[in-house]
């Protein structure tokens, strides 16, 4: 079952432009984590952000987190070429011991 | 170098037969989980383990199985009754529950 849902499924744009992708899900969650994978490989961890946090900021990377909403975003600044990949978030929701990942964003960064 | 190390890369299965998948860890992780990726699609659960010795059936199970005998080590079968295992296969492991996965660099399965 897809707890995340992200939004939109593909993004281009020119390098230097920010980025945003978002993620809504259905539960209730102890927190959100946000992943990144260039093609054929695996995932790298970016941010995690607990349900009490509403925002937290990792050098370009900036994510919020609305609970009353159920949705985060994840915001990259200034993007360049190599941040081309597809960005996954994932939540881990209550009552459960796994983390349940979204479809995935897939962005391209045009130099 | 510490992480998580999956193998073979490329795995090509013939009908009728099992295949194993490896995943190695050096990271001290209790908890290790197995996700199956299909073509432009996200992650699914096949199976997770918090525990040596434990292991639990994800949200897709059928046609899989695992063994969870030491720490460091959480291999995957993927078993003749998986009718279509053709998929990008992921290993990851955490310290615990809830807390952020770490990843191999996965196993592209195909089928012969």
């Amino acid at each position: 079952s897809q707890q995340g849902e992200e939004d939109p499924q593909a993004l281009s744009i020119q390098e230097g432009e920010n980025a945003t992708m978002n993620c809504s899900y259905k539960t209730s969650i102890n927190n959100l984590q946000w992943y990144r994978q260039n093609s054929g490989r695996g995932l790298v961890h970016l941010i995690l952000i607990r349900s009490n946090e509403r925002e937290k900021h990792s050098g370009r990377l900036r994510v919020t987190l609305d609970t009353s909403k159920k949705s985060s975003s994840l915001l990259i600044t200034a993007s360049r070429a190599a941040d081309t990949a597809s960005y996954f978030c994932a939540t881990d929701a209550f009552n459960t011991d796994k983390l349940i990942f979204g479809t995935g964003t897939r962005l391209q960064v045009f130099p | 170098d510490g992480g998580i190390t999956q193998s073979p890369k490329y795995l090509f299965r013939k009908e009728g037969q099992n295949v194993t998948l490896s995943c190695e860890q050096n990271l001290n992780h209790d908890a290790m989980y197995w996700y199956r990726q299909d073509p432009g699609q996200g992650l699914r659960l096949i199976y997770y383990s918090q525990i040596v010795n434990d292991f639990q059936k994800g949200d897709i199970a059928e046609g899989y199985s695992v063994s969870r005998e030491k720490k460091e080590s959480f291999p995957l079968t993927v078993t003749s009754a998986q009718k279509n295992p053709t998929a990008f296969y992921l290993c990851a492991s955490s310290i615990s529950r809830g807390e952020k996965l770490f990843f191999g660099s996965g196993t592209q399965l195909s089928v012969l």
